[in-house]
């Protein structure tokens, strides 16, 4: 099946300081992806819908300068949490669009 | 508006008993639904899904799925459940179109030995 590769699995970085996150669909072109944040016992929320060539679609109550996503290939899109704060700390998953929607591993984000 | 209702925040089922982690949805148009799972710290792995024919759909690790549009529902079970199938379990749904997939509360899954 197709697979939709994350980096890096988990992250502890600085308050201040900004944190980028990859995600790459390896076998298959994604001209969609979607990223999503979930808190701890919590469902998944979506961010954002990433358009390669095109700007981002945010979804309400998302900084769209805090939360930057770039979606400069097919196979490559980055979402980068700029200026990070503690309530920043959580778990990052990405999403690839094909037939069906795949997922990568997620990234643990912590903020001291 | 899409939206998914996982009811129990937890099901608890003794190893080899059947399981049923149930959902139900609201969308305009047909649906296409999803069941992943999720395990510690881990992205989401896809069960099953429905887009159109047969009510009951077979998928990943001897789950299985039905569709009933009359109940708007869509109940993910399992004849006989493993320890290994204990994790957080969700469904989604998405419309015509497939657009974003929107996510229930999830469920999460204990099998006791």
């Amino acid at each position: 099946g197709a697979v939709v590769s994350q980096h890096p699995s988990w992250v502890i970085c600085k308050s201040g300081t900004s944190v980028k996150i990859e995600c790459r669909s390896l076998d298959f072109q994604a001209t969609t992806m979607f990223w999503y944040r979930q808190f701890p016992k919590q469902s998944l929320m979506l961010m954002a819908t990433s358009n390669e060539g095109s700007k981002a679609t945010y979804e309400q109550g998302v900084e769209k300068d805090k939360f930057l996503i770039n979606h400069a290939s097919l196979t490559l899109s980055t979402l980068t949490v700029t200026s990070a704060h503690p309530e920043d700390s959580s778990f990052y998953i990405c999403s690839a669009r094909g037939r069906e929607a795949f997922f990568g591993q997620g990234t643990r984000l912590t903020v001291v | 508006a899409q939206s998914v209702a996982q009811p129990e925040d937890q099901v608890n089922v003794a190893e080899g008993n059947p399981l049923t982690v149930k959902c139900t949805y609201s969308v305009s148009g047909n649906p296409y639904l999803f069941w992943y799972v999720q395990y510690p710290n881990r992205g989401l792995q896809f069960l099953l899904k429905y887009i159109t024919g047969d009510n009951l759909v077979k998928g990943s690790y001897g789950f299985e799925a039905e569709f009933n549009k009359s109940q708007t529902s869509f109940h993910l079970k399992k004849p006989s459940a493993l320890v290994s199938d204990s994790a957080l379990y969700f469904c989604a749904v998405t419309g015509t179109g497939f657009q974003k997939l929107v996510f229930g509360t999830g469920t999460r899954l204990l099998v006791s030995p």
